[in-house]
């Protein structure tokens, strides 16, 4: 079936350096793209968010990039800090009833001190 | 304003019996859903509600009821837990026209079925 998954499932960087986490989907009618952060023992946290109409997001210290010709996903995120540490997952939405969600498989980010 | 609650935190159970986890919202939202998160996995939707009365199955149904009967309670229930259930469990909840980033999920409740 359709899915979202992630290339990476572990991420190591060094406090400072940007980290790039990275997401494929299979479903062009997706409207909607989310990345999420979760950290251990808690439920998922919204990070960002881009309709499928925009290639570019950016909030506070982080960048996603979305690539429709190739459906690739990306979360940048700047200036890594040790309470970056979690596991970030992909999501898609396909502007159906209820806002439900598709996740990926999940990256796990490990910033070195 | 608590969000999204869930109860119990933990709770193990052995192949067979039946329980019931809980969910509460106090932001009067219409949209409730149910999400299973096996280790080193994304979430798997299993049932979802668009308002009191209303339900519907999602990715993973099987083994698992659901019922609304009112905005704030989403209760999932275990007819006869098996091993595979074994999983964290996620309860969320959103409004219509306010888009997936305000979708609040709960704290989890991890499941142990023996």
């Amino acid at each position: 079936g359709e899915s979202v998954g992630l290339h990476l499932p572990t991420l190591s960087v060094q406090e400072g350096d940007n980290s790039i986490i990275n997401c494929a989907y299979s479903n062009s009618a997706s409207d909607y793209f989310i990345w999420y952060k979760q950290e251990s023992g808690k439920g998922p946290q919204f990070i960002i968010d881009i309709r499928s109409n925009m290639d570019k997001r950016q909030g506070q210290r982080v960048t996603v990039l979305l690539n429709k010709t190739v459906k690739h996903l990306s979360l940048q995120i700047a200036a890594t800090q040790p309470g970056d540490s979690a596991v970030y997952f992909c999501a898609e939405n396909r502007g159906n009833a209820g806002n439900m969600l598709t996740f990926g498989g999940g990256t796990r980010l490990m910033v070195k001190p | 304003n608590a969000g999204v609650t869930q109860t119990p935190k933990f709770q193990v159970l052995k192949t067979g019996q039946s329980m019931t986890l809980q969910c509460a919202q106090d932001m009067n939202h219409e949209y409730m859903s149910w999400y299973r998160q096996d280790p080193g996995m994304g979430l798997r939707l299993i049932h979802y509600s668009v308002g009191a009365g209303i339900t519907d199955q999602g990715e993973v149904p099987n083994g698992y009821n659901v019922s609304r009967s009112t905005t704030e309670d989403f209760p999932l229930r275990l007819l006869s837990a098996a091993p595979s259930q074994t999983s964290v469990y996620f309860c969320a909840s959103s409004s219509p026209g306010q888009g997936v980033d305000e979708q609040y999920f709960g704290p989890g409740t991890r499941l142990t079925v023996t």
